[in-house]
């Protein structure tokens, strides 16, 4: 089975502070993407990544970096968090196609309250 | 960019089936229907896809219509544990490899 992991469940930080999110896939998938969930809004893609050290942005890259220095790990970096960036956030993977079918494999989530 | 539309909420009893339905009525001919569900706290589960004729798995069945225009997601017999939120999801874009993910369906099964 895939198996996508987050380094936290929870997660509890102060305004201003740097903050870290990892996310490991042990499938040797290409493709990694970083997602917020918020209520009534759905999932929207922050960042996504098809290849080492590749990224690209996703709909709401603002206040977001990414590094993705291994294949199998992908991180979500808030350099300076603020509140409206409490939410839950959602790593999923991807082998890559070359049609149109995908299927992403996702965390646990990290639910991450910025106070 | 295919939109899709569900209802926001439905309930189906233990043991039946449950039939939740999506409307996309913009997909064009290359877009798959996919079809995951969150149950809550915890992280989107892939369920389903097709293209165009219907596809039945372990979890799930997927009926597509003639036209593609919408689709069907069955689940032959639903227990407590398939209570979640069902999204329905029409791949957006080529190479990209971004889903666009609505609010879905809240599936409440009952004893």
């Amino acid at each position: 089975d895939v198996k996508v992991t987050q380094s936290s469940r929870y997660l509890v930080k102060r305004t201003g502070e740097k903050v870290f999110l990892e996310c490991v896939q042990d499938m040797d998938h290409e493709n990694m993407f970083w997602y917020r969930q918020d209520p009534g809004l759905g999932l929207r893609l922050i960042y996504f990544s098809y290849d080492v050290k590749m990224k690209e942005k996703g709909d709401i890259p603002e206040g977001y970096s990414v590094s993705r220095e291994k294949k199998e790990r992908f991180s979500l970096i808030l350099e300076s968090a603020s509140t409206n960036q409490t939410s839950m956030y959602l790593c999923a993977s991807s082998p890559w196609t070359s049609g149109s079918a995908e299927t992403q494999y996702f965390g646990p989530g990290t639910r991450l309250l910025v106070l | 960019d295919a939109k899709t539309t569900q209802p926001t909420s439905m309930d189906c009893a233990e043991g039946r089936a449950a039939n939740l339905p999506c409307n996309h009525s913009t997909i064009s001919g290359n877009e798959y229907v996919y079809w995951y569900r969150q149950i809550h706290s915890q992280g989107p589960q892939y369920i389903i896809h097709g293209l165009k004729n219907n596809e039945t798995n372990e979890m799930a069945s997927l009926i597509i219509t003639e036209d593609r225009k919408s689709s069907t997601l069955i689940l032959p017999h639903a227990t407590l544990r398939d209570t979640a939120v069902y999204y329905c999801i029409v791949r957006v874009r080529t190479g990209a490899n971004n889903l666009f993910f609505g609010t879905g369906t809240r599936l409440t099964v009952i004893p």
